[in-house]
Formats: structure tokens, C-alpha cells, sequence
């Protein structure tokens, strides 16, 4: 069963750091591109950044260029994403999903909340 | 960047009802638009790929049509688990991988 778990959500100030992860299992990790999509309350899907399979490329929304960056660990079966300088408007779910021709497979998403 | 207009943004109906949903996109995108279907505190739940194929395990009462700039997505007879929202997204042109506004399907 393809299985994808966010982790790393939380309460951060305006301009913090919070590293997000997403641990996938169920299915040959390695062979996948992954990708981060947000959703701020009440509001639609935001696509936040891709990875491809042997980090053949790594993609960035405008809205988080130069402040967040996705990574994967093949061997932990792991994608990553690292938020620093965070804002206000960052303050969404973030979901983690598996590209397979569309995304087939999402996580259940974790909360981050920038406020002071 | 490809811009995706969903309509109508909200549509009532009832158990029963056909509901048919619009997708149009700024510019052609070819097959590529998918749909999805999120419940309250649920994450998005594929249905639709490559415009018209039907994801693993879902009814048969969901169908997607259509190529280039619109395309629709279409539930025969509504089932009460049917009512949710339901966006499209399109991975022709990326990045950005853009994402419809929403189509809220609510209980008439």
C-alpha cells in the first residue's frame, strides 16, 4: 500500500525555519518525481516545488524562490523540504504528492502557522 | 504561466443529478489536465488523468473530456459521497504547475 506521511509542521515567527519531510513507503521510492503543494486556510491549491527522480530537476513557485529548497534522500525514502525566512502567507497545509503521470498519491498534509 | 478557470464556482445539486464541471485553460495544454476531489480535512484524491483516464478505483460514474484549452469533468448520478470540491490541474507547460480555482459541489 503506496503510503505518503508529512512531518515537521509547527508554529514559527515571521522570518524562522521549519524543515518538512515526507516519508514515503509502499512503493520503489527512487523511481518516482515528488513534489510540495500548499493550501492556506480556506483557500485552493498552491504547487510549491518539484523534484525529479535522481534529482534530474528541482522547480520552485515564484512565490518561495530563493527561501525554500526541496531535497530527497533515496536511501531514507524521503523528500524534504527546507523553508527558511518564513512569512505570514506561508501559513498553509503542506501536502507532499507522488508524480505518476498526475499525482496519484498525497499525503494527509501538515500544518505550518507563521505568526508572531 | 497557464491559467486554469473553473466553472461555475460553486454548483448545487442534488443526489441523483448530473453534474458537469468546466476546466479552461489560458492556452491549449493538449490531454494534459488532471482532476481532483478533496473533502473537508482530506487531502486531494485523484480521479482524472491525462483529461479523460479514470484513476485506479474510481467509479465509473466520473468522467473527464475535452483537449486543448476546455475540458470538463461530468458525474453521471451524483452519490452523496460526490459532494465535495473538486479543482483541475495542468502539467502540459511547467513550471508552474497551475492548479483551477475550485469548483464547490454542494447539496441542493
Amino acid at each position: 500500500e503506496v503510503q505518503l506521511v508529512e512531518s515537521g509542521g509547527g508554529l514559527v515567527k515571521p522570518g524562522g525555519s521549519l524543515r518538512l519531510s515526507c516519508e514515503a513507503s509502499g512503493f520503489t521510492f527512487n523511481k518516482y518525481s515528488m513534489n510540495w503543494v500548499r493550501q492556506a486556510p480556506g483557500k485552493g491549491l498552491e504547487w510549491v516545488s518539484s523534484i525529479g527522480y535522481n534529482n534530474y530537476y528541482m522547480y520552485y513557485a515564484d512565490s518561495v524562490k530563493g527561501r525554500f529548497t526541496i531535497s530527497r534522500d533515496d536511501a531514507k525514502n524521503s523528500l524534504y523540504l527546507q523553508m527558511n525566512s518564513l512569512r505570514v502567507e506561508d501559513t498553509a497545509v503542506y501536502y507532499c504528492a507522488r508524480t505518476s503521470n498526475s499525482w496519484d498519491f498525497w499525503g494527509q498534509g501538515t500544518q505550518v502557522t507563521v505568526s508572531s | 504561466e497557464i491559467v486554469l478557470t473553473q466553472s461555475p464556482a460553486t454548483l448545487s445539486l442534488s443526489p441523483g443529478e448530473r453534474a458537469t464541471l468546466s476546466c479552461r485553460a489560458s492556452q491549449s495544454i493538449r490531454k494534459y489536465l488532471a482532476w481532483y476531489q478533496q473533502k473537508p480535512g482530506q487531502a486531494p484524491r485523484l480521479l482524472i488523468s491525462d483529461a479523460s483516464n479514470r484513476a485506479t478505483g474510481i467509479p465509473a460514474r466520473f468522467s473527464g473530456s475535452g483537449s486543448g484549452t476546455d475540458f470538463t469533468l461530468t458525474i453521471s448520478s451524483l452519490e452523496p459521497e460526490d459532494f465535495a470540491v473538486y479543482y483541475c490541474q495542468q502539467r502540459s507547460n511547467w513550471p508552474p504547475i497551475t492548479f483551477g480555482q475550485g469548483t464547490r459541489l454542494e447539496i441542493k
